[in-house]
């Protein structure tokens, strides 16, 4: 496979469940990133790791937490979410410090608390 | 930070020209342009880094006023898979991973 891969593509939880969403890139790529994008709201960015190490939480939410075992995989662990949580997840890499460089993005994960 | 882009929505027929633009309130080190259709992930476009550079993709072109801190889409002589909606992002510092994008742009293209 190549490009940026993302499983499950959608995912119905209750707000008492535990849940994860997983991100693959086959691009060679350094720093992974998560976003989310909600109905009329623009792409908010929530993590950034490089190199395995996160560089950036852009003032997440605790139930949200992330992990990078490795530059090629993105995890996003889910616990005790609200119905607000409800939106598209999307993970992006870019080679080294994206400078010069695109993101590329998976095609998302359609999430829906209940 | 976040951008701004403007128009909200824009509706053309087959071959006319648009213009998308972006606004930032910040100095900006480089500004990404990227096109998401229904349903499907974001693709980016092209990249413009501090310079003031110009840049172009088959129909669809790209400039950077640093001194306005500002970006602007071309698009020329539309088609109908250009339809979708346009987003900017802008990273603020050299070496920063923190894109981020504006509102979006909605872009229709009617045969």
């Amino acid at each position: 496979e190549t490009g940026v891969t993302q499983t499950p593509r959608h995912l119905v939880m209750g707000m008492t469940n535990k849940k994860s969403l997983k991100c693959e890139q086959h691009l060679g790529h350094n720093a992974m990133y998560w976003y989310k994008q909600s109905a009329k709201k623009p792409l908010e960015l929530m993590f950034v790791y490089n190199f395995k190490e996160q560089t950036e939480n852009n003032s997440v939410p605790s139930r949200f937490s992330p992990e990078c075992p490795n530059s090629s995989h993105l995890f996003l662990h889910l616990h005790t979410l609200q119905p607000e949580d409800s939106a598209l997840y999307l993970c992006a890499s870019s080679q080294d410090r994206g400078e010069g460089y695109g993101y590329t993005f998976g095609s998302g994960t359609r999430l829906t608390v209940v | 930070q976040q951008p701004v882009q403007s128009p909200q929505a824009v509706i053309l027929r087959e071959g006319e020209d648009a213009v998308i633009n972006c606004s930032s309130s910040k100095a900006l080190y480089s500004v990404h342009w990227y096109r998401q259709k229904h349903g499907e992930a974001p693709v980016f476009l092209m990249i413009l880094l501090k310079g003031g550079e110009q840049k172009g993709h088959e129909k669809i072109s790209a400039s950077f006023n640093e001194k306005k801190q500002q970006s602007s889409l071309y698009l020329t002589a539309s088609q109908l898979s250009y339809s979708g909606t346009y987003f900017c992002g802008t990273v603020l510092l050299q070496g920063a991973q923190k894109l981020v994008f504006g509102q979006g742009t909605r872009l229709t293209i009617n045969p």
